[in-house]
């Protein structure tokens, strides 16, 4: 079954404590994205990967950190430097070059207790 | 600036009417355009998109889009409502010098009641 996975749903996190939300795809594709959705404001870019052991900044990256070591898997840590991490955390993924479909994963929502 | 805009929070539309979503966009070169679907906490459902061609874009589920570049617009448009239609919707461009990286309008919010 090809697709992408986002696990967990639903994460909590402590004030101070970094976090990791896992993202992994056996679309075969080389892009994947991190996107971080609030109501109201769309969907803005966090981090973008184009290749293995590559990744830019997107937007809004501040307070987060990824790591891109194997082309299935690009996790997203919200550190503790993020002061708003309560959102809906969409994973995504595409072939490489321009003009592509980007396919998403069915997404994490943190919250903050 | 560069951008793409969803002049519309919410929409109601009756079951079996026609039913459009704005979009309108900004951006210096040749547009790249894009609709997906967002049912309640899952991730985004690709509709279709116009890169060139023909201006009305037809996509999954019976939705079409027209790319009117006098208007600068792309709207969302669907013949006959139906009440599982009823979702988030986003419009989505790849701005110039933005490589595959996709800007988002705000969401417009789709209610189809009977």
């Amino acid at each position: 079954d090809g697709g992408i996975t986002q696990s967990p749903k639903y994460l909590f996190r402590k004030e101070g404590q970094n976090v990791t939300l896992s993202c992994e795809q056996n679309l075969n594709h080389d892009a994947m994205y991190w996107y971080r959705q609030d109501p109201g404001q769309g969907l803005r870019l966090i981090y973008y990967s184009q290749i293995v052991n590559d990744f830019q900044k997107g937007d809004i990256a501040e307070g987060y950190s990824v790591s891109r070591e194997k082309k299935e898997s690009f996790p997203l840590t919200v550190t503790s430097a993020q002061k708003n991490p309560t959102a809906f955390y969409l994973c995504a993924s595409s072939i490489a070059g321009t003009i592509n479909i980007q396919y998403f994963g069915a997404g994490t929502r943190l919250s903050v207790l | 600036a560069q951008s793409v805009a969803q002049p519309e929070d919410q929409v109601n539309v009756a079951e079996g009417n026609p039913l459009t979503v704005k979009c309108t966009y900004s951006v210096s070169g040749n547009p790249y355009l894009f609709w997906y679907v967002q049912y309640p906490n899952r991730g985004l459902q690709f509709l279709l998109k116009y890169i060139t061609g023909d201006n009305l874009v037809k996509g999954s589920y019976g939705f079409e889009a027209e790319f009117n570049k006098s208007q600068t617009s792309f709207h969302l448009k669907k013949p006959s409502a139906l009440v599982s239609d009823s979702a988030l919707y986003f419009c989505a461009g790849i701005l110039t010098g933005g490589g595959n990286k996709l800007t988002f309008g705000t969401g417009t919010q789709l209610k189809v009641e009977l």
